[in-house]
C-alpha cells in the first residue's frame, strides 16, 4: 500500500533553516508528482510547493518562494523540503502528498515545524 | 483564486443530511475537490472534479456544482462524518491550488 513518511521537522529560531525528507513507498516514486502542503495549528490547509517527475519543473507558493527548495532523489524513494528564513508564521504540520494532477489521495501523516525564539 | 466554505459550523444529529458549500472567488471549472479531516489525521480525498467519490468513499457523500459554486452532501450523518471539511481547486495545476478555510461538521 502507499505509504508516505514525514521526518526532519523540529523547533527552530526564526532565520534559521530546516530541511524535511518525505520516504515514499508502495507506489512508483519516479512516475508520480509530488507536493508539500501544510497546516498552522487550528488553521486550514495551505499548498506549498510542487515537483514533477523528474525534478525539472517545480512551483512555489507565494509565501514561501525564494526560501524554501523542493527536490527529489528517485533513487532513493525520497522528497525534500529545504526551508531557510523561517519565520514565526512557518510554523505548522508539512505533509508531503501524492499530486494526482491536483488531487491528493496520498498523503503522510505530516511533521511539525515549530518557529520561536 | 479564494475559496468560501459555509458554514463555518453545522451542528447536525447522527442520521441527518449535512449540505455544505463552497464558493470560489472565480470560475475553477470542475476542478474542485472535497476533503475530510479528523483531529491529529492527515485530510482524505472525498470527492474530485467536483462529484467524483475517490476509491473507498461511502455512497452517502456526493459532490455537486461548477464554475464557482459547489456542494457536497452527506446524504445521512454516520457519527465517524463529524470532522471538518476542505474544498480546493486545481485549475491552475500544478502552481496556485488552494483550499478553503474549512467546515466543521459537529454533533448536535
Amino acid at each position: 500500500q502507499v505509504l508516505l513518511v514525514e521526518s526532519g521537522g523540529g523547533l527552530v529560531k526564526p532565520g534559521g533553516s530546516l530541511r524535511l525528507s518525505c520516504a515514499a513507498s508502495g507506489f512508483t516514486f519516479s512516475d508520480s508528482y509530488m507536493s508539500w502542503i501544510r497546516q498552522a495549528p487550528g488553521k486550514g490547509l495551505e499548498w506549498v510547493s510542487f515537483i514533477d517527475r523528474s525534478d525539472a519543473t517545480v512551483y512555489y507558493a507565494d509565501s514561501v518562494k525564494g526560501r524554501f527548495t523542493i527536490s527529489r532523489d528517485n533513487a532513493k524513494n525520497s522528497l525534500y523540503l529545504q526551508m531557510n528564513n523561517l519565520r514565526a508564521e512557518d510554523t505548522a504540520v508539512y505533509y508531503c502528498a501524492r499530486d494526482g494532477g491536483g488531487n491528493y489521495a496520498y498523503w503522510g501523516q505530516g511533521t511539525l515545524v515549530t518557529v520561536s525564539s | 483564486i479564494v475559496l468560501t466554505q459555509s458554514p463555518g459550523t453545522l451542528s447536525l444529529s447522527p442520521g441527518e443530511r449535512a449540505t455544505l458549500s463552497c464558493r470560489a472567488s472565480e470560475s475553477v471549472s470542475s476542478y474542485l475537490a472535497w476533503y475530510q479531516q479528523k483531529p491529529g489525521q492527515a485530510p482524505r480525498l472525498l470527492i474530485y472534479d467536483a462529484s467524483n467519490r475517490a476509491t473507498g468513499i461511502p455512497a452517502r457523500f456526493s459532490g455537486s456544482g461548477s464554475e464557482t459554486d459547489f456542494t457536497l452532501t452527506i446524504s445521512s450523518l454516520e457519527p465517524e462524518d463529524f470532522a471538518v471539511y476542505y474544498c480546493q481547486q486545481r485549475i491552475s495545476w500544478p502552481r496556485e491550488l488552494t483550499f478553503g478555510g474549512g467546515t466543521k461538521v459537529e454533533i448536535k
